[in-house]
């Protein structure tokens, strides 16, 4: 079964900054795929990055990188030069064969000015 | 840009009483799915759905809970008699297949959920 660990229920970071945030995960399946989402105050999910267990290189999207360590099963979300707009629940997910998505309890990021 | 829409944004529902949560996904997209997001917790995968039938459920999907797409457009989550513990904001998200990428890359889409109040 998959099991999406986040262990910072909270995290604070100064504006400009850069942040990490952790994500451990268990699967058996050899192929999946690992996500995160960002839920601002108003609830929406919004798609951030994602990493492919088979991909080489660590996957970045402007100011988001993941910092893909496979055989430690860690995929952590690295955000740089923070902004107060990053303030928000950060969501780590997996994806296997199956098709659905497990997520992880969440971090609330908190940017300070 | 194409997104996935919800409606209604907000239901408030008696105890028992059966509510339908209604989605339309992508147009392009042939994955289909919901998830709940009980206030200030985790989002917990409820069902997928593909070529018309349930691709896998949770344990939380029992009887109570069924999923239909009636026509081509609409994807709905019916809870047949509510109970309070089913509060929550309920997502609906879709992802497309695609070529060339494996399948547990699906990058999904989520509508802006649905907030079900049961009193």
């Amino acid at each position: 079964a998959q099991k999406i660990t986040q262990t910072q229920p909270g995290m604070f970071v100064q504006e400009k900054e850069a942040v990490t945030l952790d994500c451990t995960y268990d699967t058996s399946d050899p192929s999946y795929g690992l996500f995160w989402y960002k839920q601002p105050s108003s609830g929406e999910m919004i798609f951030l990055i994602y990493q492919g267990s088979y991909d080489q290189q660590n996957a970045t999207e402007g100011r988001y990188s993941l910092n893909f360590q496979k055989a430690r099963k860690s995929a952590n979300l690295v955000i740089s030069a923070s902004q107060l707009g990053d303030s928000a629940m950060y969501f780590c997910a997996m994806s296997d064969n199956n098709n659905d998505m497990r997520f992880g309890a969440g971090t609330r990021l908190t940017v300070k000015p | 840009e194409p997104e996935v829409t919800q409606t209604p944004s907000h239901q408030v529902t008696q105890m028992g009483q059966e509510v339908i949560l209604r989605c339309v996904p992508i147009s392009n997209h042939l994955y289909f799915y919901w998830y709940r997001q009980i206030l200030g917790q985790k989002v917990e995968f409820l069902v997928s759905f593909y070529n018309n039938e349930i691709s896998e459920k949770s344990e939380i999907f029992d009887d109570q809970f069924s999923v239909e797409r009636p026509d081509g457009s609409n994807f709905t989550l019916k809870i047949r008699s509510t109970k309070l513990e089913d509060s929550a904001m309920y997502f609906c998200a879709s992802s497309a297949v695609l070529a060339g990428k494996p399948r547990s890359y699906n990058e999904q889409f989520f509508g802006p959920g649905t907030r079900l109040t049961v009193l």
